[in-house]
């Protein structure tokens, strides 16, 4: 059971190029998350799906663009890298949320983007 | 607006020492809240919900609603405690969780 992956571990690019992230889960989990991290900023959310088919803006969507066409997949795209968007990504899933807060957050193993 | 704020970026306690790590939250609706961690070369995880009221790896966290606090405690620092931790809300109808600016705690020998 592989949980949440992510590919690729660690890219360089250089200004002005694209790439994707895949994130794909094998727990049947709706709900899927983009955060960054940074020094001193936490963790912030980027994008989020609450299903296939569904998109949502986070905190720091500006630059990034996200795909759920499949449930088990969440794609994180950038069409012209930025020294900016330099950071650590994490990408979660849950099954869902409930007042019961029985529900929580399976993490990546991140990915270390670098942009020259 | 929906808000985590962990003060410390940096605490430092040596072994054996009371340990403990802020956490204060701005949220107009019933907080749910939550500590995760990150060990050295793994991935985040989750340390404890206050909804659970429990006690993991020696860690407490009481929520405290009239100061909007959720802070992380533990009687007696071990080694194995030095790790990266967030707090964190989760925001009800959004679906989402809203992270802290983590603190990077280190139990010295």
């Amino acid at each position: 059971n592989a949980g949440v992956t992510q590919t690729p571990k660690f890219r360089v690019l250089k200004t002005g190029q694209s790439m994707t992230l895949l994130c794909a889960q094998d727990m049947n989990h709706e709900y899927m998350y983009w955060y960054r991290q940074d020094p001193g900023m936490g963790l912030r959310l980027i994008h989020y799906s609450v299903g296939e088919g569904t998109t949502a803006k986070g905190e720091v969507p500006d630059g990034y663009n996200v795909s759920r066409l499949k449930k088990q997949n969440f794609l994180l795209g950038l069409e012209s890298a930025a020294p900016s968007q330099t950071s650590v990504y994490f990408c979660a899933s849950s099954y869902s949320w409930g007042g019961t807060g029985a529900n929580v957050l399976t993490f990546g193993a991140g990915s270390r983007l670098t942009v020259l | 607006a929906q808000r985590v704020t962990q003060p410390e970026k940096l605490l430092s306690v040596f072994k054996g020492a009371p340990v403990e790590l802020k956490c204060n939250y701005s949220y107009s609706g019933s907080p749910e809240l939550f500590w995760y961690v990150q060990y050295s070369r793994q991935r985040l995880q989750l340390l404890l919900r206050h909804i659970s009221r429990e006690s993991i790896k020696g860690f407490t966290a009481d929520l405290n609603k009239g100061e909007t606090s959720f802070h992380l405690k533990k009687p007696f620092a071990q080694e194995e405690d030095s790790a990266m931790y967030y707090c964190a809300l989760y925001v009800q109808g959004a679906q989402k969780l809203v992270f802290g600016q983590g603190t990077r705690l280190t139990i010295n020998p």
